[in-house]
């Protein structure tokens, strides 16, 4: 059974950084690409981050592209996302979400959610 | 990359059929078939209940179906049951390798 276990969420300044992470088990890891989504309080679904399987493509959404970095170490079976600059429009649910290919050539669909964790930018 | 846009709302009784539309750019919808679905139960984590535009993965029921036509997909949700009333999503690759949302369709069963 697929499992994704978020975790670092919490409450943060403004101007402040987070680092999220995502624990994979009950597949393999490094032949999939690995997605970041968010949802806002009371709000829609808003796609943020890709990365391929073995990390050499990396893909992201205009709304973050320069403040927040995908990674993932494959030897852990674990996702990141390294969040700057945070601002309260970034107050959401994150969840990683397993893709069904490898992501070389972009990310396609998710079928595996994990349970998300919360961030809340605020002073 | 603007969100899809979907109607904010829809409603049925039980038994009847409903379809939701999802609407796109050529940049999206328009040119590719990764057209996908998703159903998000209250307080639950979004499920992918539709694929390339029309396949439903293992054990998502049959009474959910989906179409595209021009810049606009569709999902129909077929004898519509109380167990159905949640918040849909459709998402779709984009042409920079990225994929987008839609705005969101709460499901309300009468």
């Amino acid at each position: 059974e697929v499992q994704l276990l978020e975790s670092g969420g919490g409450l943060i300044q403004p101007g402040g950084s987070l680092r999220l992470s995502c624990a994979a088990s009950g597949f393999t890891f490094n032949n999939y690409a690995m997605n970041w989504v968010r949802q806002a309080p009371g709000k829609g679904l808003e796609w943020l981050s890709g990365i391929s399987d073995y990390g050499g493509s990396k893909y992201y959404a205009d709304s973050v592209r320069g403040r927040f970095t995908i990674s993932r170490d494959n030897s852990k079976n674990t996702l990141y996302l390294q969040m700057n600059s945070l601002r309260a429009d970034d107050t959401a649910v994150y969840y990683c979400a397993k893709d069904t290919i490898n992501g070389d050539y972009g990310v396609r669909y998710f079928d595996s959610w994990g349970q998300g964790t919360l961030v809340t930018v605020s002073s | 990359q603007s969100a899809l846009t979907q109607p904010a709302s829809v409603s049925g009784s039980p038994g009847q059929s409903i379809t939701i539309s999802c609407t796109g750019t050529r940049n999206d919808v328009g040119t590719y078939n990764y057209v996908s679905w998703y159903q998000q139960l209250p307080g639950k984590a979004p499920k992918l209940i539709i694929f390339d535009v029309s396949n439903r993965p293992s054990g998502v029921s049959h009474r959910f179906s989906g179409s595209k036509s021009g810049h606009t997909a569709s999902l129909t949700i077929s004898g519509l049951q109380a167990e159905d009333e949640a918040d849909y999503y459709c998402s779709s690759y984009t042409s920079r390798s990225t994929a987008v949302f839609g705005t969101g369709t709460k499901v309300t069963v009468l």
